[in-house]
């Protein structure tokens, strides 16, 4: 299985900050991967797919980078609503698709 | 815009089958992939497969031994039947329909469902 390694576990940021979020594949997935954010409760929502394609709806705030194993989720201005926790995920090739461990994003 | 919605029981017995239903409304179940997917309450994401418009299905080789899904085209539901449970099965359980295999797009508001005698 390719293991995907986000970091850091957590973080605490204020409002207004650059929050950047990295996220390592075991092994190249080209740009087979997705950002997804879950509030409390509820259930994930896709930001990111294909690394840098921002999903529809999702604010300008929100962008990703990276291909190959190294991927990166940039949040600028960060909002009140952007509290709360990311994961990658990659989708290449074959079976499972798996996700990372997920980053907290809190309040400093 | 598509809405989804996970049914079934909340508690299930040690050694049963897992039973859950997606209720799909705002698009027809005859386009796209249509996957199932949980975590462990305060845990990760695992993906467990998904089925394709034409019944198609893709497992996670970890559960594949143990998973079935399923799809009613006349009521636009698919399923998710997951055998021998054990209380490593307790999870909160999504449905989604994918905008590519592996990715899902639109998700279900999840179901938690434990697993105790």
């Amino acid at each position: 299985d390719i293991q995907m390694t986000q970091s850091p576990s957590s973080l605490s940021a204020s409002i207004g900050d650059r929050v950047t979020i990295a996220c390592r594949a075991s092994e190249n997935i080209i740009t087979y991967l997705n950002w997804y954010q879950q509030r409390p409760g509820k259930a994930p929502t896709l930001l990111i797919y294909g690394a840098t394609n921002l999903q529809s709806g999702v604010p300008s705030r929100f962008s990703g980078s990276g291909s190959g194993t190294d991927f990166t989720l940039t949040i600028d201005n960060l909002q009140p609503e952007d509290f709360a926790t990311y994961y990658c995920q990659q989708s290449y090739l074959t079976v499972p698709y798996t996700f990372g461990q997920g980053t907290n994003v809190d309040t400093k | 815009q598509v809405q989804l919605q996970e049914s079934g029981p909340g508690l299930v017995k040690p050694s049963e089958t897992l039973s859950l239903s997606c209720s799909v409304s705002g698009g027809s179940i005859r386009r796209h992939y249509w996957s199932w997917l949980r975590q462990v309450p305060g845990k990760g994401l695992e993906w467990i497969g998904y089925i394709n418009y034409s019944g198609h299905t893709v497992y996670n080789p970890s559960l594949k031994s143990r998973v079935t899904m399923s799809m009613d085209t006349s009521t636009n539901h698919f399923s998710l039947k997951l055998t021998s449970v054990t209380a490593a099965d307790t999870a909160v359980y999504f449905c989604a329909r994918e905008l590519f295999g592996g990715l899902p797009e639109f998700w279900g508001p999840g179901i938690l469902v434990t697993v105790s005698s």
